[in-house]
């Protein structure tokens, strides 16, 4: 089983509606974040939250909102989808005590398209 | 904003060909990630420099953090086919106290046999 798991997979969906995308991981880790990737601009953070308690806006949060409901669950929802939000997101989560130079663990991917 | 610039953007060599990917930028990093990318699935970690002018070699990869940790090179020998995919740099910041990476925008390789 994955360590980090998204879902769903793939999502084809119209502009306006509400969507949510899902991540769950297995690691134990804290640290959870949600990026995008667009061809040619590579990975662009969205939001990040380093425990049950803590959320952060990342370099491109306008239009998107995220939930930490567990230690092992973090969703990203978009309330209201637009088709510039067409792009491949990705959950990614960290570990390790305070430190720095934990390496991030990434889940498969969602590829959303918004008609 | 830290920024990290990578080049190439794209890269297209024949097996057995030497290749390096650049990343560099004008913010100091506490370290430097490299992954690497297949369709369909997510990045995943090759290797983490840390100190300024530390290489590290895994099998034909050998990945250099310069010495003020503002720019780091991958350098693959004698490339396979194996070796195609897309290849991210990383820099972890440590702006306001929170660890967070800033990528570059990737090294698409691919290696015809």
């Amino acid at each position: 089983d994955a360590d980090v798991t998204q879902t769903p997979r793939n999502r084809i969906t119209k502009t306006g509606k509400r969507i949510m995308l899902e991540c769950s991981q297995t690691k134990g880790h804290d640290r959870m974040y949600w990026y995008r990737q667009d061809p040619g601009l590579g990975l662009r953070l969205i939001y990040y939250s380093f425990d049950v308690k803590d959320i952060n806006k990342g370099e491109i949060s306008d239009g998107y909102s995220v939930s930490r409901q567990a230690q092992a669950k973090f969703s990203l929802s978009l309330e209201s989808a637009i088709p510039n939000q067409t792009a491949l997101y990705f959950c990614a989560t960290s570990g390790g005590p305070g430190g720095g130079n934990q390496p991030q663990h990434f889940g498969d991917g969602t590829r959303l398209s918004i008609l | 904003t830290q920024l990290l610039e990578q080049s190439p953007q794209f890269l297209s060599i024949q097996e057995g060909e030497n290749l390096t990917v650049y990343c560099n930028s004008s913010s100091v990093f506490s370290s430097l990630q490299w992954y690497r990318q297949e369709p369909g699935e997510g990045p995943v970690l090759l290797v983490t420099v840390v100190t300024g002018g530390e290489v590290k070699k895994l099998k034909r990869l050998t990945f250099q953090f310069g010495d003020a940790r503002k720019d780091s090179s991958l350098h693959i020998t004698a490339a396979q086919p194996g070796d195609t995919g897309l290849y991210l740099c990383a820099g972890e910041s440590l702006q306001g106290g929170s660890e967070k990476l800033v990528f570059g925008k990737g090294t698409k390789l691919t290696v015809n046999p």
